[in-house]
Protein backbone atom coordinates (compact mmCIF):
# COMPACT_ATOMS: atom_id res chain seq x y z
CA UNK A 1 0.00 0.00 0.00
CA UNK A 2 1.36 3.41 -0.73
CA UNK A 3 2.49 5.72 2.48
CA UNK A 4 2.45 8.99 2.82
CA UNK A 5 4.22 10.80 -0.56
CA UNK A 6 5.49 14.72 -0.15
CA UNK A 7 6.56 16.49 -3.52
CA UNK A 8 8.59 18.05 -4.79
CA UNK A 9 11.59 16.18 -2.80
CA UNK A 10 14.05 19.14 -3.46
CA UNK A 11 12.89 23.02 -3.87
CA UNK A 12 16.05 25.64 -4.73
CA UNK A 13 13.69 28.97 -4.16
CA UNK A 14 15.73 32.30 -4.44
CA UNK A 15 14.82 34.44 -1.23
CA UNK A 16 11.22 36.21 -1.40
CA UNK A 17 9.62 33.47 -3.80
CA UNK A 18 6.42 31.87 -2.77
CA UNK A 19 6.37 27.88 -2.25
CA UNK A 20 4.23 25.10 -2.02
CA UNK A 21 4.30 21.77 -0.36
CA UNK A 22 2.68 19.40 -1.18
CA UNK A 23 1.58 16.63 1.51
CA UNK A 24 -0.79 12.88 0.76
CA UNK A 25 -1.13 11.20 3.56
CA UNK A 26 -2.55 7.28 3.58
CA UNK A 27 -5.92 6.81 2.31
CA UNK A 28 -8.44 7.31 5.44
CA UNK A 29 -5.75 8.89 7.88
CA UNK A 30 -7.42 11.54 10.14
CA UNK A 31 -4.49 13.49 11.17
CA UNK A 32 -1.97 14.92 9.69
CA UNK A 33 0.99 17.01 11.38
CA UNK A 34 3.38 19.15 9.36
CA UNK A 35 6.94 19.02 11.16
CA UNK A 36 10.16 21.12 10.14
CA UNK A 37 13.80 19.63 10.72
CA UNK A 38 16.59 21.46 10.61
CA UNK A 39 20.54 20.44 9.89
CA UNK A 40 21.20 18.07 12.58
CA UNK A 41 17.99 18.91 14.94
CA UNK A 42 14.71 16.92 15.31
CA UNK A 43 11.69 17.39 13.96
CA UNK A 44 9.74 20.28 15.34
CA UNK A 45 6.26 20.53 15.20
CA UNK A 46 4.56 23.40 13.14
CA UNK A 47 0.64 22.56 12.57
CA UNK A 48 -1.61 19.78 13.12
CA UNK A 49 -5.10 18.47 10.98
CA UNK A 50 -7.86 16.42 11.99
CA UNK A 51 -9.62 16.24 8.55
CA UNK A 52 -10.06 19.68 7.34
CA UNK A 53 -9.68 20.94 10.66
CA UNK A 54 -6.50 22.92 11.47
CA UNK A 55 -6.46 22.43 15.12
CA UNK A 56 -2.80 23.80 15.79
CA UNK A 57 -0.94 26.27 14.42
CA UNK A 58 1.35 27.56 17.28
CA UNK A 59 4.22 26.02 15.73
CA UNK A 60 4.30 28.24 12.65
CA UNK A 61 7.11 30.19 12.55
CA UNK A 62 5.73 33.82 10.95
CA UNK A 63 2.76 34.45 9.23
CA UNK A 64 4.77 33.70 5.99
CA UNK A 65 3.87 29.69 7.08
CA UNK A 66 -0.09 28.76 5.70
CA UNK A 67 -1.33 25.50 5.75
CA UNK A 68 -4.47 24.25 4.45
CA UNK A 69 -6.20 20.58 4.17
CA UNK A 70 -9.25 21.48 2.82
CA UNK A 71 -10.83 18.41 1.70
CA UNK A 72 -9.69 16.68 4.27
CA UNK A 73 -6.91 14.89 2.38
CA UNK A 74 -4.25 16.50 0.56
CA UNK A 75 -2.40 19.22 2.36
CA UNK A 76 -0.08 21.62 1.21
CA UNK A 77 2.22 23.95 3.38
CA UNK A 78 2.65 27.22 1.92
CA UNK A 79 5.82 29.71 2.74
CA UNK A 80 5.77 33.35 1.34
CA UNK A 81 8.47 35.27 0.76
CA UNK A 82 10.96 32.67 1.50
CA UNK A 83 14.20 33.73 3.89
CA UNK A 84 17.34 31.90 4.00
CA UNK A 85 16.11 30.64 7.65
CA UNK A 86 13.11 29.11 6.25
CA UNK A 87 16.23 26.01 4.41
CA UNK A 88 15.23 22.56 6.19
CA UNK A 89 13.56 19.56 5.98
CA UNK A 90 9.78 19.78 6.05
CA UNK A 91 8.20 16.89 6.82
CA UNK A 92 4.57 15.64 6.61
CA UNK A 93 3.30 12.84 8.57
CA UNK A 94 -0.38 11.10 9.02
CA UNK A 95 -2.11 8.89 11.61
CA UNK A 96 -5.58 6.99 11.76
CA UNK A 97 -6.24 9.66 14.56
CA UNK A 98 -3.64 11.51 16.83
CA UNK A 99 -0.14 11.36 17.59
CA UNK A 100 0.09 6.79 18.36
CA UNK A 101 1.69 6.24 15.48
CA UNK A 102 2.96 8.63 12.86
CA UNK A 103 3.55 7.64 9.50
CA UNK A 104 5.99 9.92 8.02
CA UNK A 105 6.90 10.65 4.52
CA UNK A 106 10.16 10.87 3.10
CA UNK A 107 9.98 14.82 3.35
CA UNK A 108 10.77 18.40 1.14
CA UNK A 109 14.17 19.14 1.70
CA UNK A 110 14.08 23.44 0.77
CA UNK A 111 17.06 25.53 0.57
CA UNK A 112 16.67 28.97 0.13
CA UNK A 113 19.42 31.10 -1.74
CA UNK B 1 5.54 20.78 27.96
CA UNK B 2 6.21 17.96 27.94
CA UNK B 3 10.32 17.00 26.65
CA UNK B 4 12.88 14.52 26.28
CA UNK B 5 16.56 15.04 26.26
CA UNK B 6 18.86 12.47 23.99
CA UNK B 7 22.43 13.67 25.56
CA UNK B 8 24.18 11.38 23.11
CA UNK B 9 24.97 13.22 19.73
CA UNK B 10 26.55 9.93 18.35
CA UNK B 11 26.64 6.25 19.33
CA UNK B 12 29.35 4.04 17.63
CA UNK B 13 29.58 0.12 18.21
CA UNK B 14 30.65 -2.72 16.66
CA UNK B 15 28.65 -5.03 14.86
CA UNK B 16 27.49 -7.87 17.50
CA UNK B 17 27.89 -5.74 20.10
CA UNK B 18 25.05 -4.32 22.45
CA UNK B 19 23.47 -1.00 21.43
CA UNK B 20 22.09 1.24 23.57
CA UNK B 21 20.50 4.85 22.97
CA UNK B 22 19.78 6.90 25.82
CA UNK B 23 16.59 9.02 26.57
CA UNK B 24 15.16 11.21 29.55
CA UNK B 25 11.98 13.15 29.94
CA UNK B 26 10.37 15.22 31.28
CA UNK B 27 6.78 15.17 31.51
CA UNK B 28 3.09 16.14 33.96
CA UNK B 29 1.23 13.39 34.36
CA UNK B 30 2.11 9.28 32.72
CA UNK B 31 4.65 9.79 29.71
CA UNK B 32 3.75 8.37 27.06
CA UNK B 33 7.14 7.34 24.83
CA UNK B 34 8.00 6.81 21.63
CA UNK B 35 11.21 5.57 19.34
CA UNK B 36 11.63 6.67 15.79
CA UNK B 37 14.56 6.00 13.34
CA UNK B 38 15.23 7.79 10.11
CA UNK B 39 17.78 6.08 7.38
CA UNK B 40 19.36 8.42 4.64
CA UNK B 41 17.12 10.22 2.26
CA UNK B 42 13.93 8.04 4.28
CA UNK B 43 10.90 9.75 6.57
CA UNK B 44 11.03 8.35 9.86
CA UNK B 45 9.87 5.43 10.87
CA UNK B 46 8.39 4.36 14.44
CA UNK B 47 9.90 1.58 16.73
CA UNK B 48 8.17 0.80 19.78
CA UNK B 49 6.32 2.85 21.99
CA UNK B 50 5.31 2.99 25.69
CA UNK B 51 2.20 3.83 27.11
CA UNK B 52 2.02 2.08 30.44
CA UNK B 53 2.31 -1.59 31.50
CA UNK B 54 5.79 -3.91 31.30
CA UNK B 55 8.40 -1.56 31.56
CA UNK B 56 10.24 -3.59 29.01
CA UNK B 57 9.03 -2.60 25.77
CA UNK B 58 9.50 -4.90 22.15
CA UNK B 59 9.71 -3.73 18.91
CA UNK B 60 10.87 -3.81 15.11
CA UNK B 61 13.84 -5.03 13.71
CA UNK B 62 14.86 -6.43 16.94
CA UNK B 63 14.99 -3.65 19.35
CA UNK B 64 12.97 -3.20 23.21
CA UNK B 65 12.94 -0.42 25.26
CA UNK B 66 13.47 0.29 28.91
CA UNK B 67 11.08 2.55 30.57
CA UNK B 68 12.66 3.73 33.77
CA UNK B 69 10.59 5.87 36.09
CA UNK B 70 12.74 6.48 38.99
CA UNK B 71 15.17 7.61 36.39
CA UNK B 72 12.89 9.29 34.00
CA UNK B 73 14.95 7.51 30.71
CA UNK B 74 13.69 5.48 27.99
CA UNK B 75 16.40 3.85 26.75
CA UNK B 76 16.15 2.08 23.34
CA UNK B 77 18.49 -1.42 22.92
CA UNK B 78 19.58 -4.34 21.14
CA UNK B 79 21.33 -6.81 22.15
CA UNK B 80 23.75 -7.34 19.18
CA UNK B 81 23.63 -4.73 16.56
CA UNK B 82 24.01 -4.72 13.08
CA UNK B 83 25.65 -2.48 10.79
CA UNK B 84 22.38 -2.31 9.04
CA UNK B 85 21.15 -0.51 11.90
CA UNK B 86 23.60 2.80 11.31
CA UNK B 87 21.13 5.55 10.96
CA UNK B 88 19.80 7.99 13.16
CA UNK B 89 17.40 7.67 15.88
CA UNK B 90 14.63 9.94 17.89
CA UNK B 91 13.12 9.50 21.15
CA UNK B 92 9.83 11.26 20.95
CA UNK B 93 7.05 11.91 23.69
CA UNK B 94 3.58 12.78 23.06
CA UNK B 95 2.32 15.99 24.38
CA UNK B 96 -1.55 16.01 23.74
CA UNK B 97 -2.26 15.32 20.24
CA UNK B 98 1.42 15.99 18.88
CA UNK B 99 4.81 14.35 19.28
CA UNK B 100 7.71 16.23 20.73
CA UNK B 101 11.20 15.03 19.21
CA UNK B 102 14.72 15.06 20.90
CA UNK B 103 17.76 16.43 18.69
CA UNK B 104 18.34 12.63 17.54
CA UNK B 105 21.19 10.35 18.04
CA UNK B 106 23.25 9.41 14.95
CA UNK B 107 24.39 5.57 15.86
CA UNK B 108 27.09 3.88 13.79
CA UNK B 109 28.01 0.36 13.56
CA UNK B 110 31.09 -0.75 12.41
CA UNK B 111 31.76 -4.45 10.69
Amino acid sequence: GAGVSQSPRYKVAKRGQDVALRCDPISGHVSLFWYQQALGQGPEFLTYFQNEAQLDKSGLPSDRFFAERPEGSVSTLKIQRTQQEDSAVYLCASSPSGAEKLFFGSGTQLSVL
Amino acid sequence: AQSVAQPEDQVNVAEGNPLTVKCTYSVSGNPYLFWYVQYPNRGLQFLLKYITGDNLVKGSYGFEAEFNKSQTSFHLKKPSALVSDSALYFCAVRDMYKLSFGAGTTVTVRA
